[in-house]
């Protein structure tokens, strides 16, 4: 089945420590991909895309993915966490040679300790 | 701007009655969607609709039926409650799949 996975349900981290989250997919062909995030008690709120053209994209708050095709993989980083990116993070994909639906990851839950 | 709206933000159900939830945007988008949100499972797409009179099945359609009577709502129906349906729902919405998807703040139902 096509699918949209994330490597880590929980992460723990020190403030200032570098943030990797994994995100896979398995649909092929063109995609579209994205990062959201959902700060506890929020809706979700778009940290960064990808469409097309440079594979590694820059987003809000110091956040950056890198798109690499061959791996099927988009994943999230940030060079020094703060306690305030404490917060869920989810991958979603929108693969156009299936449908219209736009599906995301099961997530990925960001601990930042003071 | 209002973006995004749901309505109701909360609700609680019993077992076997109906109800209808709301989602309008005001950015004359043409997609919407429907997801639930489950502790550990991320989000679920239950329906969407590419356009005004369209409606298309997601993941995890049973149980539920939507419709895009008009271009700025979607709405989503639970015709006869049921306990694993309690979770939290959220709308969005976005221009076309170029483009980035604005999300409501959510609707949390439980039935009991």
């Amino acid at each position: 089945a096509q699918s949209v996975s994330q490597h880590n349900h929980h992460v723990i981290l020190s403030e200032a420590a570098s943030l990797e989250l994994g995100c896979n997919y398995s649909y092929g062909g063109t995609v579209n991909l994205f990062w959201y995030v959902q700060y506890p008690g929020q809706h979700l709120q778009l940290l960064l895309k990808y469409f097309s053209g440079d594979p590694l994209v820059k987003g809000i708050k110091g956040f950056e993915a890198e798109f690499i095709k061959s791996k099927f993989s988009f994943n999230l980083r940030k060079p020094s966490v703060q306690w305030s990116d404490t917060a869920e993070y989810f991958c979603a994909v929108n693969a156009l040679n299936y449908g219209q639906n736009f599906v995301f990851g099961p997530g990925t839950r960001l601990s930042v300790l003071p | 701007n209002a973006g995004v709206t749901q309505t109701p933000k909360f609700r609680v159900l019993k077992t076997g009655q109906s109800m209808t939830l709301l989602c309008a945007q005001d950015m004359n988008h043409e997609y919407m969607y429907w997801y639930r949100q489950d502790p550990g499972m991320g989000l679920r797409l239950i329906h969407y609709s590419v356009g005004e009179g369209t409606t298309a099945k997601g993941e995890v359609p049973d149980g539920y039926n939507v419709s895009r009577l008009k271009k700025q709502n979607f709405l989503l129906g639970l015709e006869s409650a049921a306990p694993s349906q309690t979770s939290v729902y959220f709308c969005a919405s976005r221009r076309d799949p170029s483009t980035a998807a604005f999300f409501g703040q959510g609707t949390r139902l439980t039935v009991v």
